[in-house]
């Protein structure tokens, strides 16, 4: 069975500062990573994704994550916090590849934007 | 483009009253459809997922249901209400032979 770690429920960084939230996984078999966000009273909306080949994946709004094979983890960043990033940030894990295999979700990461 | 809705966004009713909640996604077929409910304070919870009409896989013992009577229709329901039951609801779906899942924008349900 597969599992997901967020360490830290809640983050705060000042504006213009890195941010840093962490992911581990348990999987049996090299899994598919995403990262989402979800703004208050909203769904959530897909940051990035690791599938295969390059780890360091890209996602929208300036954040990238890394997968790293060796450590398990999965952990995503963003040079510069900007106040719009404020929002819960969820880590989840897909340990079969393809075929719409159900996810599962870290219990999130609330990260606080201060001026 | 896909799109998915949620109706309705907010909804509040009293304990022992039924429940009904609908998810629609348009702009795809046969895709994997899913329902999450994410209490206060906590993470998704995984309540039922679906590959296809009328296939129904329920993750968690409650007294929920659900129905797929359409390819991109998904409901929600429950005969009795509990307090237990409030909560922001999610309806999620995935393309067919991807993994990455898109969600609506949720319905928040008080059972007062």
């Amino acid at each position: 069975a597969q599992s997901v770690t967020q360490l830290g429920s809640h983050v705060s960084v000042s504006e213009g500062a890195l941010v840093l939230l962490r992911c581990n996984y348990s999987s049996s078999v090299p899994p598919y990573l995403f990262w989402y966000v979800q703004y208050p009273n909203q769904g959530l909306q897909l940051l990035l994704k690791y599938t295969t080949g390059a780890t360091l994946v890209k996602g929208i709004n300036g954040f990238e994550a890394e997968f790293k094979k060796s450590e398990t983890s999965f952990h995503l960043t963003k040079p510069s916090a900007h106040m719009s990033d404020a929002a819960e940030y969820f880590c989840a894990v897909s340990p079969l590849r393809g075929g719409g295999n159900k996810l599962t979700f870290g219990t999130g990461t609330q990260l606080k934007v201060e001026l | 483009s896909q799109t998915i809705h949620q109706w309705p966004a907010t909804l509040v009713q009293p304990v022992g009253s039924p429940l009904s909640l609908e998810c629609t996604v348009e702009g795809t077929s046969n895709p994997n459809l899913y329902w999450y409910r994410q209490a206060a304070g906590r993470g998704l919870q995984l309540l039922f997922y679906s590959v296809g009409i009328g296939q129904i896989s329920s993750e968690v013992p409650q007294n929920l249901s659900a129905s797929r009577p359409q390819d991109r229709q998904f409901i929600l329901s429950s005969k009795k209400l509990l307090l237990s039951d409030s909560g922001f609801y999610l309806c999620a779906w995935t393309p067919t032979a991807r993994d990455e899942q898109y969600f609506g924008p949720g319905t928040r349900l008080t059972v007062t």
